[in-house]
């Protein structure tokens, strides 16, 4: 799978916007970039996901560059419920045959300050 | 909105005995995963289950382990052997059939505990 790189942690004051970079030099053309979530104590929870157009949804929104080599999630206005583990990963729809598991990085940790 | 459920949330166990990990997971979905987490670590994939057969698994998933849908709402997890490195939080996933990109639905997790 192609690797992707986020930063190990991130700080932002409640009711801010919040910018989470990835890092995805190695992209194909067939990998989607997915985004999870994983709040204290529970499982992933999927937040987002794209191919090259930008993406919205009621939980954020996904910029991806021009080149796919990189993209951002954006919280458009953190909350304390926002503080989790996010993780940007890279979904080959070909590979598995048929399973499209996941595999999951390290995420950026993400402190909301109230 | 449909949950995956998972239980126990807590199991002890004590090394060398089988334990079983139950989830149901959301009704209509026909793929089913399991993952796992050792404290502080990553979250890694273990095995994914299709139309009552493993599609993919990792190499985590070694003969210790099994994987069974034992009725239309149950997909178990079964550890053989437990061992101490075993202990971690294990997760139940799903997601429908058709368009590939169709996100996983997770459950909370059991924390497994060998002693």
């Amino acid at each position: 799978d192609a690797k992707t790189t986020q930063p190990n942690s991130m700080e932002s004051n409640e009711e801010e916007p919040v910018h989470l970079p990835c890092n995805h030099s190695t992209i194909s053309g067939t990998d989607y970039i997915h985004w999870y979530r994983q709040l204290p104590s529970q499982g992933p929870e999927y937040v987002i996901h794209g191919l090259t157009s930008n993406v919205n949804n009621r939980m954020a929104s996904l910029a991806i560059a021009e080149d796919r080599k990189s993209s951002t999630l954006i919280l458009h206005r953190a909350t304390l419920r926002d503080a989790a583990v996010y993780y940007c990963i890279l979904r080959d729809t070909y590979s598995g045959a048929g399973s499209y598991q996941l595999t999951f990085g390290k995420g950026t940790k993400l402190s909301v300050i109230p | 909105e449909p949950e995956v459920t998972q239980t126990p949330s807590h199991q002890v166990t004590q090394m060398g005995q089988e334990v079983i990990l139950r989830c149901v997971p959301i009704s209509n979905h026909l793929y089913f995963y399991w993952y796992r987490q050792i404290l502080g670590q990553k979250v890694e994939f273990l095995v994914s289950f299709y139309n009552n057969e493993i599609s993919e698994k990792s190499e985590i998933f070694d003969d210790q382990f099994s994987v069974e849908r034992p009725d239309g709402s149950n997909f178990t997890l079964k550890i053989r052997s437990t061992k101490l490195e075993d202990s971690a939080m294990y997760f139940c996933a799903s997601r429908p059939e058709g368009n590939y990109n169709s996100p996983l639905h997770f459950g909370n997790g059991t924390r497994l505990t060998v002693t």
